[in-house]
């Protein structure tokens, strides 16, 4: 049982070009997070996927767009990187759907810089 | 909406002191408590969560957390901590009544000093 995994784990990219974050897990959860971590600033929710076929918006989903392939895999797009896109980014699921007393469980993240 | 406050940035405490990291959160409906530790260059872990009943919850490691309704606070407790506690510590609060409303605190760095 892996969890929940990223690729990659590092990423350097330009100002403008684009990229993908891949996120999968095997616990047959319902529910998929992406998150951003910047210091003094805790987790902010980019999008989330409630279920298979949805997703919506979090608190900060400028500049980003999401995939959930299928029940295992929710990806993460960045169309035109920007330097205020430099941030390490984690994957999360749970079982919840919309019931919340699940806890979450996160992947390793992956840490991104955009130059 | 929720908002989750830490008060502390930073909590640098000796091997073997008792330690307590503070949570408030503010929220106009009822909600579900959850602390996380982060290891460095990790991602997340659940110490503990609160759902209902008992208001003293017990976690991972020996942390403790107690929920006081009238103060809207969560705060994490350990009493004696080991050098392999220094981590980030993130209170966390969802809505328990619709909606994935996961909101985290900005974090707590605990630092033991040997």
């Amino acid at each position: 049982n892996a969890g929940v995994t990223q690729t990659p784990k590092f990423q350097v990219l330009k100002t403008g070009q684009s990229m993908t974050l891949q996120c999968a897990q095997d616990m047959n959860h319902n529910s998929m997070y992406w998150y951003r971590q910047d210091p003094g600033m805790g987790l902010r929710l980019i999008y989330y996927s409630a279920s298979e076929g949805t997703t919506d918006k979090g608190e900060v989903p400028n500049g980003y767009n999401v995939s959930r392939l299928n029940k295992r895999e929710f990806s993460l797009r960045l169309e035109s990187a920007a330097p205020s896109q430099t941030s390490v980014y984690f994957c999360a699921s749970n079982l919840a759907g919309l019931a919340n007393y699940n806890e979450q469980f996160f992947g390793p993240g992956t840490r991104l810089t955009v130059l | 909406a929720q908002s989750v406050t830490q008060l502390d940035s930073q909590v640098p405490v000796f091997e073997e002191a008792p330690v307590e990291l503070r949570c408030n959160y503010s929220s106009s409906v009822s909600v579900y408590l959850f602390w996380y530790v982060q290891y460095p260059n990790q991602g997340l872990q659940l110490l503990l969560k609160y759902l209902s009943g008992s208001t003293l919850v017990k976690g991972i490691n020996g942390f403790e957390a107690e929920f006081n309704k009238s103060q809207t606070s969560f705060h994490l407790r350990k009493p004696s901590v080991h050098i392999s506690d220094t981590a980030e510590y993130f209170c966390a609060v969802s809505d328990r009544d619709y909606g994935q409303n996961f909101v985290f605190g900005p974090g707590t760095r605990l630092s033991v000093l040997p």
